[in-house]
């Protein structure tokens, strides 16, 4: 089965500097991948998705993912952290064969230090 | 405004009570999902529906149940609560335009 692994539970970043949040799946081929943001007792936003047209991913406020299927990662990465980007993130995968059911990746907690 | 919405926001159950979560959605989407998220476990799927009268088990199925009735009505229900489904349940959605969550659903089994 398909899957993602978040390889940080928590990641600490002072305000300004560049934020890096790693995420490796397990696929055959070239899958369909997102970013989603969840702030404290928010619901789910999605940051950014991949379907194969371009594997550099640009998403809202600043963020942006790179594909490399030689790697199988799908990292996100921001320049410059913001106070307000303090959140869990989480990495998904649609499954191949699936009724399109997103899998989620176990998250990272993104802490910005002033 | 069109979207996903969840009813309850809260519930406080005790073991053993049965209650049912509503999911609506006035998108026209045919994919309806229902997940539960706990802490260092990310969101996990219960069950969907790829159309109105049809579900199919997803990783967590047990102690819960599903119907879809009609299109835009997703149900979950707990037979018999325990206190291991203490979670936060968010309903989803999807067309070939993108997914739409809910604000999720906070139950406590005591």
């Amino acid at each position: 089965a398909q899957s993602v692994t978040q390889l940080d539970s928590h990641v600490s970043v002072s305000e300004g500097t560049p934020v890096l949040l790693r995420c490796n799946y397990s696929s055959s081929y070239s899958p369909s991948l997102f970013w989603y943001v969840q702030h404290p007792n928010k619901g789910l936003q999605l940051l950014l998705k991949y379907t194969s047209a371009a594997t550099l991913v640009k998403g809202i406020n600043g963020f942006e993912a790179e594909f490399k299927k030689s790697e199988t990662s799908f990292h996100l990465t921001k320049p410059s952290a913001h106070m307000s980007d303090a959140a869990e993130y989480f990495c998904v995968v649609i499954p191949s064969g699936s009724a399109r059911q997103l899998t989620f990746g176990s998250g990272t907690q993104l802490t910005v230090l002033p | 405004n069109a979207g996903v919405t969840q009813t309850p926001k809260f519930r406080v159950l005790k073991t053993g009570q049965s209650m049912t979560l509503l999911c609506a959605q006035d998108m026209n989407h045919e994919y309806m999902y229902w997940y539960r998220q706990d802490p260092g476990m990310g969101l996990r799927l219960i069950h969907y529906s790829v159309g109105e009268g049809t579900t199919a088990k997803g990783e967590v199925p047990d102690g819960y149940n599903v119907s879809r009735l009609k299109k835009q009505n997703f149900l979950l229900g707990l037979e018999s609560a325990a206190p291991s489904q203490t979670s936060v349940y968010f309903c989803a959605s999807t067309s070939d335009s993108g997914y739409t969550f809910g604000s999720g659903t906070r139950l406590t089994v005591v």
